[in-house]
């Protein structure tokens, strides 16, 4: 157990609607990262926020978005959803702001299936 | 463009043998360079980070080598043993304060008895 929580663990919505995913970084650490995982595209770095502030930017579509919250926990916000945007989402924490050698402690995933 | 090229794409061993996975980066400016292991539907779990300045690191039976000059990384796995089983993907971060992750696709490991 890496002590990052994500809610929830599935996810099944329809073509065109919204989602928020949620995430609890580990206690004590300040960074949290989106990533997506589909099968053909493998592991996707989508943003990454420290102590509330955006930090860097992946391929993240405009369609999604992300917050950090004053409690550290991170949101991200998926709408006009498209079959393809069926994947595994990941969120990780550091203590330290990204780029740096700092371990990411990655979540057990929210699986979405859009259909 | 930055891109990280694994090799082999898959691989099966038999338990108690050595293995070594190939990770081949063309990134610029270099940061540092991670390897997960992923099991399948679950996250991925960090195995080494290493800096520009560092050659090898090792967790358990797990070493990482980097070449800074051929940017090329490497990662050994010791007697491997059934639980070893998952994918593993290289990750190279460039730039500083504003920085990039480029993934490599991974490499599936089955290691059969």
């Amino acid at each position: 157990d890496s002590g990052v929580t994500q809610t929830p663990k599935h996810l099944i919505t329809a073509t065109g609607q919204r989602v928020t995913l949620r995430c609890s970084p580990r206690s004590g650490d300040l960074s949290v990262y989106w990533y997506q995982q589909s099968l053909d595209q493998g592991l996707q770095f989508l943003i990454q926020y420290y102590n509330g502030e955006e930090r860097a930017k992946g391929n993240i579509l405009e369609r999604f978005s992300a917050q950090q919250f004053p409690d550290l926990h991170s949101e991200l916000n998926l709408s006009s959803l498209e079959l393809g945007d069926s994947a595994l989402y990941f969120c990780a924490s550091s203590v330290g702001p990204g780029g740096a050698s700092y371990e990411q402690y990655f979540g057990p995933g929210t699986r979405l299936t859009v259909t | 463009k930055n891109q990280v090229e694994q090799s082999p794409q898959s691989l099966i061993i038999l338990e108690g043998k050595n293995c070594t996975l190939q990770c081949n980066y063309t990134v610029s400016p270099f940061s540092n360079l991670r390897w997960y292991k992923q099991d399948t539907g679950r996250g991925p779990v960090s195995l080494t980070i290493m800096t520009f300045s560092e050659n090898t690191k090792s967790n358990g039976r797990y070493t990482a080598t980097l070449d800074a000059d051929t940017k090329q990384s490497s990662l050994h796995i010791t007697a491997s043993q059934l639980s070893d089983s998952a994918s593993y993907i290289c990750v190279v971060t460039s730039g500083a304060g504003s920085y990039q992750l480029t993934f490599g696709k991974g490499t599936k490991l089955s290691v059969i008895p």
